[in-house]
This record gives structure tokens, C-alpha cells and sequence, in this order.
């Protein structure tokens, strides 16, 4: 069966460091990759989708970027944390027409 | 500017009754619709959909209604249980059922034994 790895739950990060978010799809081949975030009072937003390796599309312009150096692989990363990148971030997958897949999250504070 | 809204932040039912969620959209581009359920540390996971060609979809105790003229979305838990209780989110797509989503800021469903 398929799962979705997802690290770390929780992250506390001072504004201007950088951060690198790492999930991991075990089980498939070839999946859709997706990056979400809660921020605080509003619905998951769509941050960066991937339909194959080193194919990236960004959704929303912002301080992030992503990256997928292998298959089942989906990197978040950002050089200068700024104090609005808090939020829950969520990974997700999707073999290709059909729901999506989420990962456990990660909690990120930016101070 | 959300196209999707959850206008109850939350919802507290007793057990056995009714759970009704309600969520609407402001893109009538939509053309698929679905519901996610989310515990805590724990991330969403699919619940129920439909598509906007119907206008209504069942699944055991969950059954979601699409009223397309109005641009509003509802998910309907009959009974609900103890363990309904978590967070809903509504989302719409406008390319058919792929991950692109746009979601609802969710609503809490408390359900009291």
C-alpha cells in the first residue's frame, strides 16, 4: 500500500533562517506531488504542484520554492524565513485523476 | 479573496442527530466538489464528492447535496457519531478531480455522546 512521509511535525524557526520541508511517497511510481498551507483562519492553499521529476509549478507567488530531485520525493525550501510563512504545511499525493493523499503536516512558527 | 467559504468556524451536534456542514463558492467554474475530514496531528483525508453534473451523492452515513443555482455545498452526517468529531473542509476544483484544490477554512464538528 501506499504512504506518505512527511517531516518534522513541529518546527520553530527564527525570521531570515532558511527551512527545507522533506516528503516521501513509498509504494507508487510516477505520483502527482503537492505542497499545501493553512495559514492561521484560512482554508489549505495551494503552494506547488509537481507531475514529474525537476517539474515544478508554483501556484501563488511567495518566499518558498520546491523542489523534486527524485520520483517519490518533494522538497520545500525557502533561503530567508519571513514571519508570514508560518502555517501548517501539508504534503499530499495523488496517483493522478483522483483524490488527494495528505501527509501528517508540519507546524511551522516563524519568531 | 476565498472562493470557497466555510462560514461556521464550528458545530456542535448530539450524538444520534443530524451533523449538517455547509459550504459555499463563489466560481460557478467549479466542476468538482469534495469533502475532507481532519484529526488532529493528523492530516485530511478524503471523506465524500461529487461532481457538478449531480446534484446530490451518498456514501453510508454521509450524503453531500450540490445546489448549483445557489453556489452552496453541504455535507450531511445522519447519525452522527462521537467519533464524526473533527475538523471538515470543503474544496472545489476547476479541473475535474485532480489535487488542485481550493479549500473552506473548515469547520470543528464537536458531536456530544
Amino acid at each position: 500500500s501506499q504512504t506518505i512521509h512527511q517531516w518534522p511535525a513541529t518546527l520553530v524557526q527564527p525570521v531570515g533562517s532558511p527551512l527545507s520541508l522533506e516528503c516521501t511517497v513509498e509504494g507508487t511510481s510516477n505520483p502527482n506531488l503537492y505542497w499545501y498551507r493553512q495559514a492561521a483562519g484560512r482554508g489549505l492553499q495551494l503552494l506547488f504542484y509537481s507531475v514529474g521529476i525537476g517539474q515544478i509549478s508554483s501556484e501563488v507567488p511567495q518566499n518558498l520554492s520546491a523542489s523534486r530531485p527524485q520520483d517519490r520525493q518533494f522538497i520545500l525550501s525557502s533561503k530567508k524565513l519571513l514571519l508570514s510563512d508560518s502555517g501548517f504545511y501539508l504534503c499530499a499525493w495523488t496517483p493522478g485523476v483522483e483524490k488527494l493523499f495528505f501527509g501528517s503536516g508540519t507546524q511551522l512558527s516563524v519568531l | 479573496d476565498q472562493q470557497v467559504k466555510q462560514n461556521s468556524p464550528s458545530l456542535s451536534v448530539q450524538e444520534g442527530r443530524i451533523s449538517i456542514l455547509n459550504c459555499d463558492y463563489t466560481n460557478s467554474m467549479f466542476d468538482y466538489f469534495l469533502w475532507y475530514k481532519k484529526y488532529p496531528a493528523e492530516g485530511p483525508t478524503f471523506l465524500i464528492s461529487i461532481s457538478s453534473i449531480k446534484d446530490k451523492n451518498e456514501d453510508g452515513r454521509f450524503t453531500v447535496f450540490l445546489n448549483k443555482s445557489a453556489k452552496h455545498l453541504s455535507l450531511h452526517i445522519v447519525p452522527s457519531q462521537p467519533g464524526d468529531s473533527a475538523v471538515y473542509f470543503c474544496a472545489a476544483s476547476l479541473e475535474g478531480n485532480t489535487g488542485k484544490l481550493i479549500f473552506g477554512q473548515g469547520t470543528t464538528l464537536q458531536v456530544k455522546p
